[in-house]
């Protein structure tokens, strides 16, 4: 079966654009997770879906910072316009979402951004 | 705030020998706690978890141990291999919400 899959897993961009990135959860898993992994802070999320409806957004940096859902097989977090701290690789993760807390949680390979 | 704190950014072990990767927390109302194993370039990958009603859980070289009255918790790798050199993330989580807690990371080594 196929895991959670991102794309891309790289970009490069200069300060000001746009950048959108993409992640396609494992099927039949209702609940889907936005992280940042940095080094100072470790991995953090920024923001999490169940049955394609944001439940907490509290840890989105800012408003440049925006994630959809628009059906249970994809999901994207843009970033507008991105600046040179928002480099970081950014990890998708997706679990069944029964209401279990302890339902385990899978994440995708990331996308490592770079903004010069 | 970090709720969930790795204080050991790295931990270099000889082959066989005994790993412990520690993990404090703050929030009394964490009642899940789970460790992770990051290889580069990929992501994290689920290893172990305990509920808050167990002080320990075994999983063949993986155990987890959990007290709760200090709020802190290990993991022991026992025998270590080169192959278990990565990333550990500790993780925590309390009822009602799906919200995963992460610290931020212990690297280790296992050298031959």
């Amino acid at each position: 079966d196929a895991g959670v899959i991102q794309s891309p897993r790289h970009e490069v961009t200069e300060m000001g654009q746009e950048v959108t990135l993409r992640c396609k959860p494992i099927s039949g898993h209702n609940s889907l997770f936005w992280y940042r992994q940095t080094m100072m802070r470790g991995l953090e999320l920024l923001i999490y879906f169940n049955n394609n409806v944001p439940i907490d957004d509290s840890g989105m940096p800012e408003d440049r910072f925006s994630a959809k859902m628009p059906n249970a097989s994809f999901s994207t977090l843009k970033i507008q316009p991105s600046e040179p701290r928002d480099s970081a690789v950014y990890f998708c993760a997706s679990s069944l979402g029964t209401g279990d807390h302890t339902d385990t949680q899978y994440f995708g390979p990331g996308t490592r951004l770079t903004v010069l | 705030d970090q709720q969930v704190k790795q204080n050991s950014p790295s931990l270099s072990v000889q082959e066989g020998r005994i790993s412990i990767l520690n993990c404090d927390y703050t929030n009394s109302m964490f009642d899940y706690f789970l460790w992770y194993k990051k290889y580069p370039a990929e992501g994290p990958t689920f290893l172990i978890s305990i509920s808050s009603i167990k002080d320990k859980n075994e999983d063949g070289r993986f155990t987890v141990f959990l007290n709760k009255s200090a709020k802190h918790l290990s993991l022991h790798i026992v025998p270590s291999q080169p192959g278990d050199s990565a990333v550990y993330f500790c993780a925590a989580s309390r009822f009602n919400t799906d919200k995963l807690i992460f610290g931020t990371g212990t690297r280790l080594q296992v050298f031959p």
